[in-house]
This record gives C-alpha cells, structure tokens and sequence, in this order.
C-alpha cells in the first residue's frame, strides 16, 4: 500500500525556522517527483515546491523561493523541506503529494500543521 | 500565470441530483487539467485527469469534460459520501495552480 506521511509541523515564531519529513513507503521512492502543497485554514490549494525523481532538479513557488529548500534521501525514502524566515503566510497544512504516471498528484499524505504565531 | 476559476462556489444539491462543476482557465490547458475532492480534515484524492479521465477506483458516476479553456465536472447521482470540496488543477503551464474550490453541500 502506497503512504506518504508528514512530520515536524509545528508552533514556530515569525522569522523561525522549521523543517518537514515526508515518509514514503509502499513504492518505489526513486522513481518518482514528489511536490508539496499547502492548504492555509479555511483556503484552497497552494503549489509550494517539487523535485525531480533523482534530487537533481528542484522547483519553487515564488512565494518561497529563497526561504524554503527542498531535498530528498532515496536511501531513506524521505522527503523534506527545510522552511525558513516563516511568516504568518506561511502558516497552512502541508501535505507531500507524488506525482503518478497520469502527471498529476495520485497519492497524498495526510499533512502536517504549520502554525507561524508569537 | 494561469488562474483557474471555479464555479459555483458553493452548490447546494440533495443526493441523487446531479451536480455539474466548471472551471474555466485564465489560458489554455490543452486537456492538461484534473479534478480533486477533498473531504474535511482530509487530503485531496485524484478524481479525474487528463480532463476526462477516471483515476483509479473513482466510482464511474464522476466524469469529466472539456479542454482548452473550459472544464466540467459531473457527479450523475450525488451520494452522501459525495459531499465535499471539489478543486480543479492544470500542470499545463508552470507554476502549477489551483481553481479555488466549489464545495457541494446537502441542501
């Protein structure tokens, strides 16, 4: 059975810092582009950042380009994204998604709340 | 980058009626656009792709037209499981944008 689970949301101050894990199991890590997404309360969806298969290439959304960085262990089969200079609009459940053969997102975990308050 | 519109934003239906959902893009997709339902406190699940086709194991009441511009989602018979925030998606152009929800209710 496919899974993808979050870790490390969490209570950080504006400026912090904070980093996501994404464990996957069930598949084939290193075959496949996993993204993240994030879903502000009450708000839709919101592409926020996605690497290639092997870890060479790697996408950002512009609202965090330069604050967040995102990387994955294939040995590991983990995901993360490292998130810094946070603010409250960055403040949303995330969520890993992976990216299946139809090119859209077929398996999501059920995400980690991200919660940016003093 | 491409904004895609949702309507209606909230659609208030009984089950067994239809409910027909649209989302129109601020460009074209070509056929480059999928369909999500979300139920609270829930991830998103993979409906629809391609514009108009079922992923696996989506009961075949669900289904999905369009290309271009315009996109349309159609549930035949609502269930009560059907209830929920429904979001289109394009992977046409990058970023990769969201439409904003419409959320089918039980009226």
């Amino acid at each position: 059975e496919v899974q993808l689970v979050e870790s490390g949301g969490g209570l950080v101050q504006p400026g912090g810092s904070l980093r996501l894990s994404c464990a996957a199991s069930g598949f084939t890590f290193s075959n496949y582009n996993i993204y993240w997404v994030r879903q502000a309360p009450g708000k839709g969806l919101e592409y926020v950042s996605s690497i290639s298969s092997n870890g060479a290439s790697t996408y950002y959304a512009n609202s965090v380009k330069g604050r967040f960085t995102i990387s994955r262990d294939n040995s590991k089969n983990t995901l993360y994204l490292q998130m810094g200079s946070l603010t409250a609009e960055d403040m949303a459940v995330y969520y890993c998604a992976r990216q299946g053969s139809s090119g859209f997102f077929d398996y999501w975990g059920p995400g980690t709340l991200v919660t940016v308050s003093s | 980058e491409i904004v895609l519109t949702q309507s209606p934003a909230t659609l208030s239906l009984s089950p067994g009626e239809r409910a027909t959902l649209s989302c129109r893009a601020s460009q074209s997709v070509n056929n480059n656009l999928a369909w999500y339902q979300q139920k609270p406190g829930q991830a998103p699940r993979l409906l629809i792709y391609d514009a108009s086709n079922r992923a696996t194991g989506i009961p075949a009441r669900f289904s999905g037209s369009g290309s271009g511009t315009d996109f349309t989602l159609t549930i035949s018979s609502l269930e009560p499981e059907d209830f929920a925030v429904y979001y289109c998606q394009q992977r046409s152009n990058w970023p990769w944008t969201f439409g904003q929800g419409t959320k089918v209710e039980i009226k």
